[in-house]
């Protein structure tokens, strides 16, 4: 079964700085899709960006991009220029590339922005 | 902009009580997903359906727990009796198709005393 490890259960950040949030995942599958997602407080939880296990280029949104080291089974997100809006609790996912499309969530790592 | 519905959004019940979550899904959206999220945790599949068929249900609690999703548009998820040990937030998600990205409603907090 696939596992999604998420080591930062809480990190900070200064508004208009950079900050990483650190994934790894196990898995013995070559196709398959990762995500993060933000879940702000009280709100419904939303996609910040995916990556292709098959895409070697690392996905990027705005002010969000990862960085995906498939042999190390690594998948980490920048954000960028961070803003108060930021602050939320982010998970990372793993998604097969087969016929099971759900998702494994990782424990999530709350992100506080400070002004 | 289109969005997944549900309701409650909180719900307090005594152990032993029955109790029923409604989720609406993004219209023509064809893959519904239930999940539960623990406090501290990050959501876990109960159920998974492709219109009204349900296509994965290896982690729902059969025992007490039951989903349906009748016209293959809402769903309603049932647990009957609830424990203590169901205090937790239940989201639904939906999709095009499988494959597509998942979009998350707002859940429902769920408190068992």
């Amino acid at each position: 079964a696939q596992t999604v490890t998420q080591s930062q259960p809480e990190m900070s950040v200064q508004e208009a700085e950079t900050v990483t949030l650190s994934c790894t995942y196990d898995t013995s599958e070559s196709d398959y899709y990762l995500f993060w997602y933000k879940q702000p407080p009280s709100r419904q939880m939303i996609l910040v960006i995916r990556q292709e296990a098959y895409k070697q280029q690392n996905a990027t949104e705005n002010r969000f991009s990862v960085n995906f080291q498939k042999a190390a089974k690594s998948f980490s997100l920048k954000i960028s220029d961070s803003q108060l809006g930021d602050a939320a609790m982010y998970f990372c996912a793993y998604r097969s590339g087969g016929s099971n499309y759900k998702l494994t969530f990782g424990k999530g790592t709350l992100l506080t922005v400070n002004p | 902009e289109a969005e997944v519905a549900q309701s409650p959004r909180y719900k307090i019940t005594e152990k032993s009580q029955a109790v029923a979550f409604w989720c609406d899904p993004i219209s023509g959206h064809a893959t519904l997903y239930w999940y539960r999220q623990i406090l501290g945790q990050g959501p876990e599949l109960l159920v998974q359906f492709q219109d009204e068929s349900v296509v994965d249900d290896s982690q729902l609690p059969k025992d007490r727990f039951s989903a349906e999703r009748l016209k293959g548009v809402d769903s309603t998820l049932k647990i009957q009796p609830a424990e203590l040990g169901d205090s937790a937030m239940y989201l639904c998600a939906s999709s095009w198709a499988p494959q597509e990205t998942q979009y998350f409603g707002p859940g429902t907090r769920l408190l068992v005393l």
